[in-house]
């Protein structure tokens, strides 16, 4: 169990289009989903933590108008990347929390962004 | 607020050999640690993970690490390294409520014939 699938696995698009990238929670209730964002040959930085039905928490030098995060329900959060540049290029991961004792987050398998 | 060192960027090992790779962390109380392995361009594979009770802790595919308070340390490790563990490794640590957790640098790990 706590299987976290994210949609699409990687995504191509122009500069100056947006794109979304889905995170689902498929065998648990997600209170807590989060958005990390990992460039080539660097570790992953959190971008973002959303509660269902809240307005998301973003990172320090995060741009909440630009990546747009909803987490409607507590199996799904999405992440839009609105206006894409290059520098946006990145894998983008998400995680998913089960309330619990511990509260475990459990990871996507990511998505790949390319703007070009 | 917390944060986690792994000193080595880059480490080499032959096949067979065993490995340990290094994780400090800085909280002010005893955090969640966790170690996660990636290949290139795939996702996190958790090994194993650290919330209370016995220090020493397995993981998936032969691996433990050992929390050691007085040293604030979670480092890894491997008694014989197969060549399919090449990859990059991240130590995370989170507070108790894993709210906010945080990576390290990652180490990459090259395994020789």
């Amino acid at each position: 169990g706590a299987v976290v699938s994210q949609h699409p696995s990687w995504v191509i698009c122009k500069s100056g289009t947006s794109v979304k990238i889905e995170c689902r929670s498929l065998d648990f209730q997600a209170t807590t989903m989060f958005w990390y964002r990992q460039f080539p040959k660097q570790s992953l930085m959190l971008m973002a933590t959303s509660n269902e039905g809240s307005k998301a928490t973003y990172e320090q030098g995060v741009e909440k108008d630009k990546f747009l995060i909803n987490h409607a329900s507590l199996t799904l959060s999405t992440l839009t990347v609105t206006s894409a540049h290059p520098e946006d290029s990145s894998f983008y991961i998400c995680s998913a929390s089960r309330s619990g004792i511990y509260n475990e987050q459990f990871f996507g398998p990511g998505t790949r962004l390319t703007v070009l | 607020a917390q944060s986690v060192t792994q000193p080595d960027i880059h480490i080499t090992v032959s096949e067979g050999a065993s490995l340990e790779l290094r994780c400090n962390y800085s909280y002010g109380a005893t955090p969640y640690l966790f170690w996660y392995v990636q290949s290139p361009g795939q996702g996190l594979q958790l090994l194993l993970k650290y919330f209370s009770g016995d220090t020493l802790v397995q993981g998936i595919k032969g691996f433990e690490a050992e929390f050691k308070r007085s040293q604030s340390s979670f480092n890894l490790r491997k008694p014989s390294v197969h060549w399919s563990d090449a990859a990059e490794y991240f130590c995370a640590v989170a507070p108790y409520n894993n709210n906010d957790m945080r990576f390290g640098a990652g180490t990459r790990l090259t395994v020789k014939p």
